[in-house]
Parts: structure tokens; sequence; C-alpha cells
């Protein structure tokens, strides 16, 4: 079964500044998808970037970027030139090639603070 | 725009009582999901629907049950309420058809069962 581990439950980071958040899973299968989700405070849960494991550059959305490391298993999120809207819970999230369900696996979330 | 709606942003029952958690999605999606959110433990699925009629259960399906008599709409239904249930409840949909596509969330119910 493929799990997924976010080990920083808390972040912090001054507003401008460049922050990463951590993201490891589990699997044995070599085609899978990965996505970091965001929920604000009181706001829906939104997309913020997704990656296809068999694609080697690292997806890109404005000021998000991550670092994927097939071999590691790794999934980090970069978030530049930090603002206070970015102020959120993260979710990184593990997705199987195919099938029809289109299940999600998440992690435990990052609760990132924006500071002024 | 993808819209998906819950039926209430915070529901207050007893316990023993039953309750519905309703979501409806306005962009013909195949599939959707029952989530509960817990801090510490992430999102966790309860159940998820595939098509009309058509349900399975996910990682924590115990105590709860799910309706999908039309596409747009999936209900999950808490028979008999307890304590333990209290927790924020998220909804969500998808198009299915490729693994890539984003999952749309609804805003999510905070239930406290007292």
């Amino acid at each position: 079964a493929q799990t997924v581990t976010q080990s920083q439950p808390e972040m912090s980071v001054q507003e401008a500044e460049t922050v990463t958040l951590s993201c490891t899973y589990d699997t044995s299968e070599s085609n899978y998808y990965l996505f970091w989700y965001k929920q604000p405070p009181s706001r829906q849960m939104i997309l913020v970037i997704r990656q296809e494991a068999y694609k080697q550059q690292n997806a890109t959305e404005n000021r998000f970027s991550v670092n994927f490391q097939k071999a590691a298993k790794s999934f980090s999120l970069k978030i530049s030139d930090s603002q206070l809207g970015d102020t959120a819970m993260y979710f990184c999230a593990f997705r199987r090639y195919g099938g029809a369900t289109n299940k999600l696996i998440f992690g435990t979330g990052t609760l990132l603070a924006v500071q002024p | 725009d993808v819209k998906v709606t819950q039926s209430s942003r915070y529901l207050v029952k007893r316990t023993g009582e039953k309750v519905f958690l309703e979501c409806v999605q306005d962009m013909d999606h195949e599939n959707m999901f029952w989530y509960r959110q817990d801090p510490g433990l992430g999102l966790r699925l309860i159940y998820f629907s595939y098509d009309v009629k058509m349900k399975e259960k996910g990682d924590i399906p115990e105590g709860y049950s799910v309706s999908r008599e039309k596409k747009e709409r999936f209900s999950l239904i808490l028979e008999s309420a307890s304590t333990n249930q209290t927790s924020m409840y998220l909804c969500a949909s998808i198009r299915s058809g490729s693994s890539y596509n984003e999952q749309f969330f609804g805003p999510g119910t905070r239930l406290t069962v007292l």
C-alpha cells in the first residue's frame, strides 16, 4: 500500500522569503502522479501543483515549484517570494496511474504561516 | 468553474441522531468522494462513488454509509452519530478518464456530535 509522509507539522516563513515543504512517499509502482493541495483558513482546498512521475522535469507554477526525486521518493514544494495569502495547510498527495477511481492518498499536512 | 457545494458549513448533532451530509457538484463528474479531516491525521477516505448507485468503501467506512441516486449528488449518512465522529468532512469530485485530473473539493462541513 502507498503511504505519504509529511514530517513538518508546522512551518513559519517571513514574507518575501523562500520556504520548502517536505514530502516523501512509498510505492512500488513506476508510474504515478503527485500533487500539492492548499487549504487556506476556512476556505476550500485547491490544487497548487502536480507532477507526473515519468516526467524528469520538475513542475513549476509561478512562485510554486517542486523538487521531484523519484529514486529517493521525495516530492518537496518550494514557495518563492512568500506572500501573506500563502498562509494555509498544505497537503501532499499520491495517485496511482490508471484505474477507474482516481483515489488520492494524502499526507498529514504542513501548516504554513507567513509572517509580515 | 467547477463547483462543489456542501449542504452545511457547521452542524451540531446529538449522540444517536441520524445525520445526513449532502454534496452536489455541477460539472458532470463521474467520481465523488467523502473524506474526513482530523488534525495530525490528514484526509482519510470514508467512501467513494465512481458512478450513480455505485460505491466502494474507503479506508475508514465504519459508522458511515453513502447514497448516490443522481450523478451530481453524493450523500454521507451517519446512522447513529457518536462523539468520535466529530470532525471536518470534505466532499470532492473528479472527472474520470485520467489520473492526472484535478480533484475539486467542497468547502467542508464541520460536524460536532454532543
